[in-house]
């Protein structure tokens, strides 16, 4: 079945550094794919999304881009602040289906 | 504007003892799920639905029934609490997209229920 791959963490970064959290998938046909982050006590908010190949994603200077070659949705920001310290989630969604299937997660630590 | 509101936002229960964690959104979403975050296993899909009547069974179902009355409230139900179901709950919902997917949506979460079972 589908399923969503992330690096684990924790993932420790001094402020203004540069991010990248893996995520790789596997599913049949043409998912679309999705970046969220959960910030401490909160429910999870959605970052940025894909729905089809090569598609990026932006938002709050974090990017992905959807690639189906390498069967890929890396989340990357070239400058990190202490303030998007929070667990990241990919998932993704299989063509025709509600379904959100998600990734473990992976905490991110930003230190001044 | 409220999105998902889930009530209770800690419990505590014993074994053996059932309970209902409420979700309510007021964005006239048609597809509404529940997940439990567990660490290192990300989130789980409990049960889902398409819409008011209709609920279907999702990746981790077992001890858990719903119902969805409305479009509005999608409760879930323990019947007879296992500390394996101490978790953290999320209820979320979006949308319906042109197809019948919501691929061009995003999920809105509540902010989670706590629940430890002793």
């Amino acid at each position: 079945g589908d399923s969503v791959t992330q690096m684990e963490g924790p993932v420790t970064l001094s402020e203004e550094a540069f991010l990248t959290i893996n995520c790789t998938y596997t599913a049949t046909g043409y998912p679309s794919l999705f970046w969220y982050v959960q910030y401490p006590g909160e429910g999870l908010q959605l970052l940025l999304k894909a729905t089809k190949a090569d598609d990026k994603g932006s938002n709050k200077g974090f990017e992905a881009t959807y690639r189906k070659e390498t069967t890929s949705f890396h989340l990357e920001k070239g400058s990190v602040q202490v303030s998007d310290s929070a667990v990241y989630f990919c998932a993704l969604m299989g063509y025709n289906t509600d379904k959100l299937i998600f990734g473990t997660g992976t905490r991110l630590q930003v230190f001044p | 504007n409220a999105g998902v509101t889930q009530t209770p936002k800690f419990q505590v229960l014993k074994t053996g003892q059932s309970m209902t964690l409420q979700c309510a959104q007021d964005m006239n979403h048609e597809y509404m799920s529940w997940y439990r975050q567990d660490p290192g296993m990300g989130l789980r899909l409990i049960h889902y639905s398409v819409g008011a009547g209709i609920t279907d069974q999702g990746e981790v179902p077992n001890g858990y029934n719903v119902s969805r009355s409305t479009t509005e409230d999608f409760p879930l139900r323990l019947l007879s609490a296992a500390p394996s179901q101490t978790s953290v709950y999320f209820c979320a919902s979006t949308r319906s997209g042109s197809r019948g997917s919501t691929a061009n949506y995003g999920y809105t979460f509540g902010s989670g229920t706590r629940l430890t079972v002793v």
